[in-house]
């Protein structure tokens, strides 16, 4: 199977920064990578998919992109309510698989 | 409005069985594939199962095939996870989520939680 990894586990900003979290996978993927967003106590929001397109709804400040086995997720100017846990997700194989999350707080 | 419901968790011992539900509303639920995924106490997230639009195609994560069976009513828009032979290392908080657009999950139930512990 395929195995995403996550970095940093927890990243500390302050309002205002702009900030990336990456994802590795362990073999290539291609675009099929999806970002989600998790507070605690909530389901996961979907924010990005295809690498780059941005789910309906969700603010531009964030993006994606990347290609093969490399991908990241930035945010461009942090709002209060983006601190929370990421999660990026390959859907390349049948089996999907998750990283292990960054946890964004403030610093 | 779009909306999952899961239902059936609790306190369950190693070795037992449950099953869990997922009621869909608000969309065509005969017109997606659907998925489970779950997420132990304090870790990740971690996809378990997932069954294609008419229930003839069903894919499991390695750790749970054999044990755990997905499947769906279409008429009752309703999605299914039997898990069978429980193992404390299931539990976690199951999610069920609409899958659109081949494995990304735009829609997400508020979870039900499975304890195994004696």
């Amino acid at each position: 199977d395929i195995q995403m990894t996550q970095s940093p586990s927890t990243l500390s900003a302050s309002l205002g920064d702009r900030v990336t979290l990456t994802c590795r996978a362990s073999q290539t993927i291609r675009s099929w990578l999806a970002w989600y967003q998790q507070k605690p106590g909530k389901a996961p929001k979907l924010l990005i998919y295809k690498t780059s397109t941005l789910e309906s709804g969700v603010p531009s400040r964030f993006s994606g992109s990347g290609s093969g086995t490399e991908f990241t997720l930035t945010i461009s100017s942090l709002q209060p309510d983006d601190f929370a846990t990421y999660y990026c997700q390959q859907y390349s194989s049948y089996q999907y698989t998750f990283g292990q999350g960054t946890k964004l707080e403030i610093k | 409005e779009v909306q999952l419901v899961e239902s059936g968790g609790g306190l369950v011992q190693p070795g037992g069985s449950l099953r869990l539900s997922c009621a869909a509303s608000g969309f065509t639920f005969s017109n997606y594939w659907m998925n489970w995924v779950r997420q132990a106490p304090g870790r990740g997230l971690e996809w378990v199962a997932n069954i294609k639009k008419d229930g003839s195609e069903k894919y499991y994560v390695d750790s749970v095939k054999g044990r755990f069976t997905i499947s769906r009513d279409n008429a009752k828009n309703s999605l299914y996870l039997q898990m069978n032979s429980l193992r404390a290392e299931d539990t976690a908080v199951y999610y069920c989520a609409r899958d659109f657009y081949y494995g990304v999950m735009d829609v997400w139930g508020q979870g039900t939680t499975v304890t195994v512990s004696s």
